[in-house]
C-alpha cells in the first residue's frame, strides 16, 4: 500500500514554462487536495476535489489548474510558471470530504522557478 | 478568512524537558488536529481531537481541544532528539461539501542533545 505518491520530487523550471505535478493515491480516498508550503507561511490550500469530476478552488488558486478524471489521480498544472510559484507542493487525501481522521500527505515536490 | 495563530514560532529545548505549544483562533472549530513534519517529508498526523474539552494522548504527546472550541494545546513530555521537526496545528469545520483543513504556520522544535 503506497499511500499518496507525488512525482517528481524535485523540479527546476524557467519562467513561462509549463508542467504538471502528479499525485496518485491507492486508498480509494474521495477527497484530494493540493497545498503549497512556503517558509513562515505554513500550508495553504490551492485546489481540492471531493470526488472524480468535482474540483474547487482553495485559498491560493491563481496560476494553477486541476482536474480529477479518476478517483486515484489529482494532477496540478502550472500553465506558465512564475518565480512566485517556487515552493514545496504537497498533495493530500482523505476518505471523505470532512477529513475527520486528518489527511494522508505525500512526501512533496520541491519546485524552483528561475 | 479564518486563521490559526500558532505559538511559539520556534523553540530550543534541552533533551528531557517538556514542551508546550498552542494554537488559537477567533473562529470556532469542530475538529483540531496536530501534525509533525520531518525534513523533506510531508506532515504526519499525531493526534486528532473531536470534542470540546477532550484530552488525548499518543505516547509522550498530549493534546487538548479547548473548551471554547477556539484553541488547542500540544504537550510533549521528556523530549528526545527525534522530536525535532515542525509541528502544525490544523482545524476544521465540517459540513456541506467542503470541510477543508486550515493550518497554523508551525512551531519549529530543535532539541539540544
Amino acid at each position: 500500500n503506497a499511500g499518496v505518491t507525488q512525482t517528481p520530487k524535485f523540479q527546476v523550471l524557467k519562467t513561462g514554462q509549463s508542467m504538471t505535478l502528479q499525485c496518485a493515491q491507492d486508498m480509494n480516498h474521495e477527497y484530494m487536495s493540493w497545498y503549497r508550503q512556503d517558509p513562515g507561511m505554513g500550508l495553504r490550500l490551492i485546489h481540492y476535489s471531493v470526488g472524480a469530476g468535482i474540483t474547487d478552488q482553495g485559498e491560493v488558486p491563481n496560476g494553477y489548474n486541476v482536474s480529477r478524471s479518476t478517483t486515484e489521480d489529482f494532477p496540478l498544472r502550472l500553465l506558465s510558471a512564475a518565480p512566485s510559484q517556487t515552493s514545496v507542493y504537497f498533495c493530500a487525501s482523505s476518505y471523505r470530504p470532512g477529513p475527520l481522521d486528518g489527511y494522508t500527505f505525500g512526501s512533496g515536490t520541491r519546485l524552483t522557478v528561475v | 478568512g479564518q486563521q490559526l495563530n500558532q505559538s511559539p514560532q520556534s523553540m530550543f529545548i534541552q533533551e528531557g524537558e517538556d514542551v508546550s505549544m498552542n494554537c488559537t483562533s477567533s473562529s470556532i472549530f469542530n475538529t483540531w488536529l496536530w501534525y509533525k513534519q520531518d525534513p523533506g517529508e510531508g506532515p504526519v498526523l499525531l493526534i486528532a481531537l473531536y470534542k470540546a474539552g477532550e484530552l488525548t494522548s499518543n505516547g509522550r504527546l498530549t493534546a487538548q481541544f479547548g473548551i471554547t472550541r477556539k484553541d488547542s494545546f500540544l504537550n510533549i513530555s521528556a523530549s528526545i532528539p527525534s522530536d525535532v521537526g515542525i509541528y502544525f496545528c490544523a482545524a476544521l469545520n465540517y459540513g456541506g461539501s467542503q470541510g477543508n483543513l486550515i493550518f497554523g504556520k508551525g512551531t519549529k522544535l530543535s532539541v539540544k542533545p
